[in-house]
């Protein structure tokens, strides 16, 4: 059970806009910034997303991210088939003094 | 070019210890927050540890403290995991990180820790 709560699936199509939320509490999201990760099969996870809405240089414009109270968004417009993996929220959680990550969202593109 | 290597990975009988290492190259890697964030087969992230830049603040998550202890060597550009009393539930395969969420975050590729007799 993932601190931080995402749907484990979502789907779109081509060029469609999709959003994968991510749900937390007062003492990580509430409080503290969230960033979003891509994860290819078999490869380490990539930074989407920091500071809750920036984009890492390299990063495709058509990523953002929001942040609103305890939850979280990712938003992928423009879909691709390549976006077709894996994707997770991580924020610094306060009372546990530790980071926490969702338990991964897998895109399918349709 | 920015380089973290993991290293140390294995099979590992319940109740055994594993050292790992991450190696660092092209940074100035004393100046980083590192961390270690493993995966279990076919599951999600999840936060080990993580250390401040001089080595004097450590902290855990709870399913690994007193357990896993982190370190680290600036004069050799070196994250180190030892991990004892190691449990079947430890099976995942372990990445090194630097600056977690931060603009400068980059991961390793990983070393895969199994646990079993």
């Amino acid at each position: 059970q993932s601190v931080l709560t995402q749907p484990p699936s979502a789907s779109g199509t081509p060029g469609q806009r999709v959003t994968i939320s991510c749900s937390g509490s007062s003492s990580n999201i509430g409080s503290h910034d969230v960033c979003w990760y891509q994860q290819l099969p078999g490869t380490a996870p990539k930074l989407l997303i920091y500071r809750s809405n920036q984009r890492p240089s390299g990063v495709p414009d058509r990523f953002s991210g929001s942040k609103s109270g305890t939850s979280a968004s990712l938003a992928i417009s423009g879909l691709r088939s390549e976006d077709e993996v894996d994707y997770y929220c991580a924020a610094w959680d306060a009372s546990l003094s530790g980071w926490v990550f969702g338990g991964g969202t897998k895109l399918t593109v349709l | 070019e920015v380089q973290l290597v993991e290293s140390g990975g294995g099979l590992v009988q319940p109740g055994g210890s594993v050292r790992l290492s991450c190696a660092a190259s092209g940074f100035t890697f004393s100046t980083y927050w590192m961390h270690w964030v493993r995966q279990g087969p076919g599951k999600g992230l999840v936060w080990v540890s993580h250390i401040n830049s001089g080595g004097s603040r450590t902290e855990y998550a709870d399913s690994v403290k007193g357990r896993f202890t982190i370190s680290r060597d600036n004069a050799k550009n070196t994250l180190f995991l030892q991990m004892n009393s190691l449990r079947a539930e430890d099976t995942a395969v372990y990445y090194c990180a630097r600056d977690l969420s931060g603009l400068d975050d980059f991961w390793g590729q990983g070393t895969l820790v199994t646990v079993s007799s």
